[in-house]
């Protein structure tokens, strides 16, 4: 089985402050894992999405995430926020199963964003 | 939101109709999916499917029907057997699926509100 886990339903930071939305996954196998960010009322935007390799990504809009294998985390972080981030955001994975499929993305239960002006 | 448009934006069903949410794409993807997403409870995958006339049940499928006669749609049809059907509900496509590091691609949303 796969899940992921958004432990926060609202994180709330300053303009200008860096901002840090965390992001825990439990899965069997190597986890392929992704960022999405949902204004009201409209689709999921991807952002960014850890494959292999640099456990440091970078994503659009100047947010980043660390892949942290030992913590099972992928923290999405930004260094200053912009209250234009301010919206709903999404953790994801995906893991390839042993017989060379997939299995289907798996969402956290999102976390609202709330930058202060 | 891509090359993904979804049909209408808000859909009215009253007890025991069956409404139908349209999905397209020009991306030329392969792979499309159907989520409900509920408040607090992220997004819950519904049908998918990977190639034309072909399409496997998500996780919560009862209530809904989905067809695939073509590449670029993939109507999905809330039925009367849906007796909670109020929510937003959101198409995704794929190059292919379900490859892992594919990314999925989302339309606007359509969201339906029972009378």
């Amino acid at each position: 089985a796969q899940s992921v886990a958004q432990p926060e339903d609202q994180v709330n930071v300053a303009e200008g402050n860096p901002l840090t939305v965390k992001c825990t996954y439990s899965v069997s196998g190597n986890p392929y894992l992704f960022w999405y960010v949902q204004y009201p009322n409209r689709g999921l935007q991807f952002l960014l999405k850890y494959i292999t390799g640099d456990n440091l990504v970078k994503g659009s809009y100047g947010f980043e995430a660390e892949f942290n294998k030992s913590q099972t985390s992928f923290h999405l972080k930004k260094p200053s926020a912009l209250v234009s981030d301010s919206a709903l955001y999404f953790c994801a994975v995906r893991v390839m199963l042993l017989e060379g499929s997939a299995r289907q993305l798996t969402f956290g239960s999102g976390t609202q964003l709330t930058v202060l002006p | 939101d891509g090359g993904i448009t979804q049909s209408p934006k808000y859909l009215f069903r009253k007890e025991g109709q069956n409404v139908t949410l349209s999905c397209e794409q020009n991306l030329n993807h392969d792979a499309m999916y159907w989520y409900r997403q509920d408040p607090g409870q992220g997004l819950r995958l519904i049908y998918y499917s990977q190639i034309v006339n072909d399409f496997q049940k998500g996780d919560i499928a009862e209530g809904y029907s989905v067809s695939r006669e073509k590449k670029e749609s993939f109507p999905l049809t809330v039925t009367s057997a849906q007796k909670n059907p109020t929510a937003f509900y959101l198409c995704a496509s794929t190059t292919r699926g379900p490859s892992p590091q594919e990314t999925q691609y989302f339309g606007p949303g359509t969201r339906l509100l029972v009378l």
